[in-house]
């Protein structure tokens, strides 16, 4: 068991660009969440997958941002025509009904939109 | 709506004092109660939680007990040290709603030697 993973680990990109993330979760968890941590926040939910269905997307998940997870496996995030406010550090999680859905964080993917 | 509420930080103590941190709830139904640590460098960890009322939730020395009559689900810890320094989430879930988090703003602990 490796853990969740995130790639990249860092972005700078100017603002009105395309950015993706991808999130690899443990392997077997059939649950994947994303969050996003603004500085001095807590995370806030942004969608989440029961295998490859999206089964609920946040307010905050505008029409720039899309989530798919096409195999029920690994994740990706995108961010269309970034904007400074997207700044910020986007989490992963995964979780099964085998931990009682503990949901394990990745390291996340820190975005910085110039 | 759901949501958590936590005392602000920074808190600052010295290696062995009595650690509190303070957290307050607003739900609707029952849910179950968490903290989460964040490690300076380091992902969100799953410290101790709580699914039911009057449980109380353990790990490394901290305890939190699950007040369904106060809405609350203070930290504590009887001595602190160096290496507890780190960012404190006080979180509530519904398992039956996807099992999604609701995160606290998050308590900054620094505990100096």
């Amino acid at each position: 068991d490796t853990g969740v993973s995130q790639n990249p680990r860092h972005k700078i990109t100017k603002r009105g660009q395309n950015v993706t993330f991808r999130c690899d979760p443990i392997s077997e968890h059939n649950r994947l969440y994303w969050y996003r941590q603004t500085l001095g926040q807590g995370p806030e939910f942004l969608t989440y997958f029961q295998n490859e269905a999206q089964l609920e997307k946040s307010r905050l998940l505008s029409d720039r941002f899309s989530a798919e997870r096409p195999k029920g496996s690994f994740s990706t995030l995108e961010i269309q025509r970034t904007e400074q406010g997207d700044s910020a550090m986007y989490l992963c999680a995964s979780s099964s009904s085998r931990t009682s859905y503990e949901q394990y964080f990745g390291p996340g993917t820190r975005l910085t939109v110039t | 709506g759901n949501s958590v509420t936590q005392m602000e930080g920074p808190v600052t103590l010295s290696e062995e004092a009595f650690l509190t941190i303070n957290c307050t709830y607003t739900a609707t139904g029952y849910p179950s109660l968490f903290w989460y640590v964040q490690y300076p460098g380091e992902g969100l960890q799953l410290l101790l939680k709580a699914t039911k009322a009057d449980d109380k939730g353990s790990n490394k020395g901290f305890e939190a007990t699950y007040r369904k009559e106060t809405t609350s689900f203070h930290l504590e810890k009887g001595s602190v040290q160096v290496s507890d320094s780190a960012v404190y989430f006080c979180v509530l879930n519904f398992y039956n709603q996807g099992g999604k988090l609701i995160f606290g703003q998050g308590t900054e602990l620094s505990v100096k030697p």
